[in-house]
């Protein structure tokens, strides 16, 4: 069947522009993940969705983060007012229920480049 | 905030070598233990979920230790193949089931 997908592939935009970045998780799965990675460490968490409701945005780094899931399925994260450190892998994942041992399947991530 | 490690950063090999790296974490409130295999350019692929002390996974000819009263998972890769070239990254899970803490990752590529 058809894994997570994530459009574009690449961005790239230039300081102070507004993005949106788009993730189609695993058809059937409540549980909807961002993370982050820069270039040399792990994914770091972004935010988490159960069904259409943000259940933890702890770690959105400040208030030009957004995400939205509105009918529960599809989710676009928005990033307001770029800088060069948001520079990075996007990476968004899906979990059939978000329970402890649910495995989280990846997308192939969006690379966002802020010149 | 969890503190996973992991060990080395990066490791070359030779086609047929075997190999291992760790996964080191706190020992306190481990509620699981997820191993990726993440290649370029693609979707990190899901190797294994652990969670009993003791407990020992094995997906053709990778494994996987866990010692959760240390804090620390070996992964094992017998007989390298230049196809195993990727990045494996451990991560722990909170005990809401919601967000992974990854370590930095341990780079492979194996030379034919």
């Amino acid at each position: 069947g058809a894994g997570v997908s994530q459009t574009p592939s690449n961005k790239v935009t230039e300081k102070g522009k507004y993005v949106e970045l788009r993730c189609d998780p695993i058809s059937g799965h409540t549980a909807l993940y961002w993370y982050r990675q820069s270039l040399g460490q792990g994914p770091e968490f972004l935010i988490y969705f159960q069904g259409t409701g943000a259940a933890d945005d702890s770690g959105l780094p400040n208030d030009r983060f957004f995400a939205v899931r509105p009918e529960g399925s599809v989710s676009t994260l928005k990033i307001q007012r770029t800088e060069r450190g948001d520079s990075a892998v996007y990476l968004c994942a899906s979990s059939l229920s978000g329970g402890i041992t649910d495995t989280q399947y990846f997308g192939p991530g969006t690379r966002l480049t802020v010149l | 905030i969890l503190n996973v490690e992991q060990s080395p950063q990066s490791l070359h090999v030779q086609e047929g070598d075997s190999t291992n790296f760790t996964c080191s974490f706190p020992s306190s409130n481990f509620y699981a233990l997820h191993w990726y295999r993440w290649e370029t350019a693609k979707s990190p692929e899901a190797l294994f979920v652990m969670t009993l002390n003791g407990d020992e996974k094995k997906k053709g000819r990778i494994s996987a230790t866990l010692n959760t009263k240390e804090g620390y998972s070996y992964l094992y890769i017998k007989g390298s193949q230049p196809e195993d070239s990727a990045t494996y990254l451990c991560a722990l899970i909170n005990n809401a089931g919601n967000m992974l803490t990854f370590g930095g990752g341990t780079r492979l590529m194996v030379k034919p």
